[in-house]
């Protein structure tokens, strides 16, 4: 089982600014990162994987990076709107079997 | 359909019931996985299944009981739960087990164990 951190737990922004919270994994034997966005009574929504160091993805205002040498992903979202309020979930999955571990999420939550 | 439908969405049981968690797909997926949640805690997997076989169980006690009986279907059965098996089970599905392919999960079913 991989010890996979989220920061932070929780975080407030304002409508309109942009913000960025992060992942943290072991980088031996790393196979893929997984984004998920979960908002309350709805399913986790997936957004991207992620597999090769350098990585970046992008949906509309969401993007993510991977580095997988020093073991962390960063998810940014740019001008937050407040349907972005969800738990942001990252998972991760070693090289040596396919079970995603979840990390404890960053809840973000936006104010008009 | 990027759809996975779970039933029921609440479920409250004693500790004598025998129940049964439905989890349904059509998006021709071949991995479909079993999480429980706990209030403020990440997803843990409980079960995996590929191509209708059992692949992963992560010594979850016997009185969860998975089953596929095809490769759109996913069950779990209960019985003699208890009150900290109460939780939010979520069913996910992806086109096979390998790690780099999208989970797409279902809304989960909320289970209260009295």
């Amino acid at each position: 089982i991989l010890n996979v951190e989220q920061s932070p737990q929780s975080l407030h922004v304002q409508e309109g600014d942009s913000t960025n919270f992060t992942c943290s994994f072991p980088s031996s034997n790393f196979y893929a990162l997984h984004w998920y966005r979960w908002e309350t009574a709805k399913s986790p929504e997936a957004l991207f994987v992620m597999t090769l160091n350098g990585d970046e993805k992008k949906k509309g205002r969401i993007s993510a990076t991977l580095n997988t040498k020093e073991g962390y992903s960063y998810l940014y979202i740019k001008g937050s709107q407040p349907e972005d309020s969800a738990t942001y979930l990252c998972a991760c999955l070693d090289n040596a079997g396919n079970m995603l571990t979840f990390g404890g999420g960053t809840r973000l939550m936006v104010k008009p | 359909d990027t759809e996975v439908t779970q039933t029921p969405k609440h479920l409250v049981m004693g500790m004598t019931n025998k129940k049964s968690l439905k989890c349904e797909q059509h998006m021709g997926h071949r991995a479909m996985y079993w999480y429980k949640q706990k209030a403020k805690k990440p997803p843990e997997l409980m079960f995996v299944y590929s191509y209708e076989k059992l692949s992963i169980n992560e010594s979850v006690p016997s009185r969860f009981s998975p089953e596929c009986p095809n490769s759109s279907l996913l069950n779990l059965h209960l019985h003699a739960l208890q009150p900290e098996d109460s939780a939010l089970y979520l069913c996910a599905s992806s086109l096979n087990s390998l790690g780099g392919e999208t989970q797409y999960f279902g809304p989960g079913t909320r289970l209260l164990v009295l």
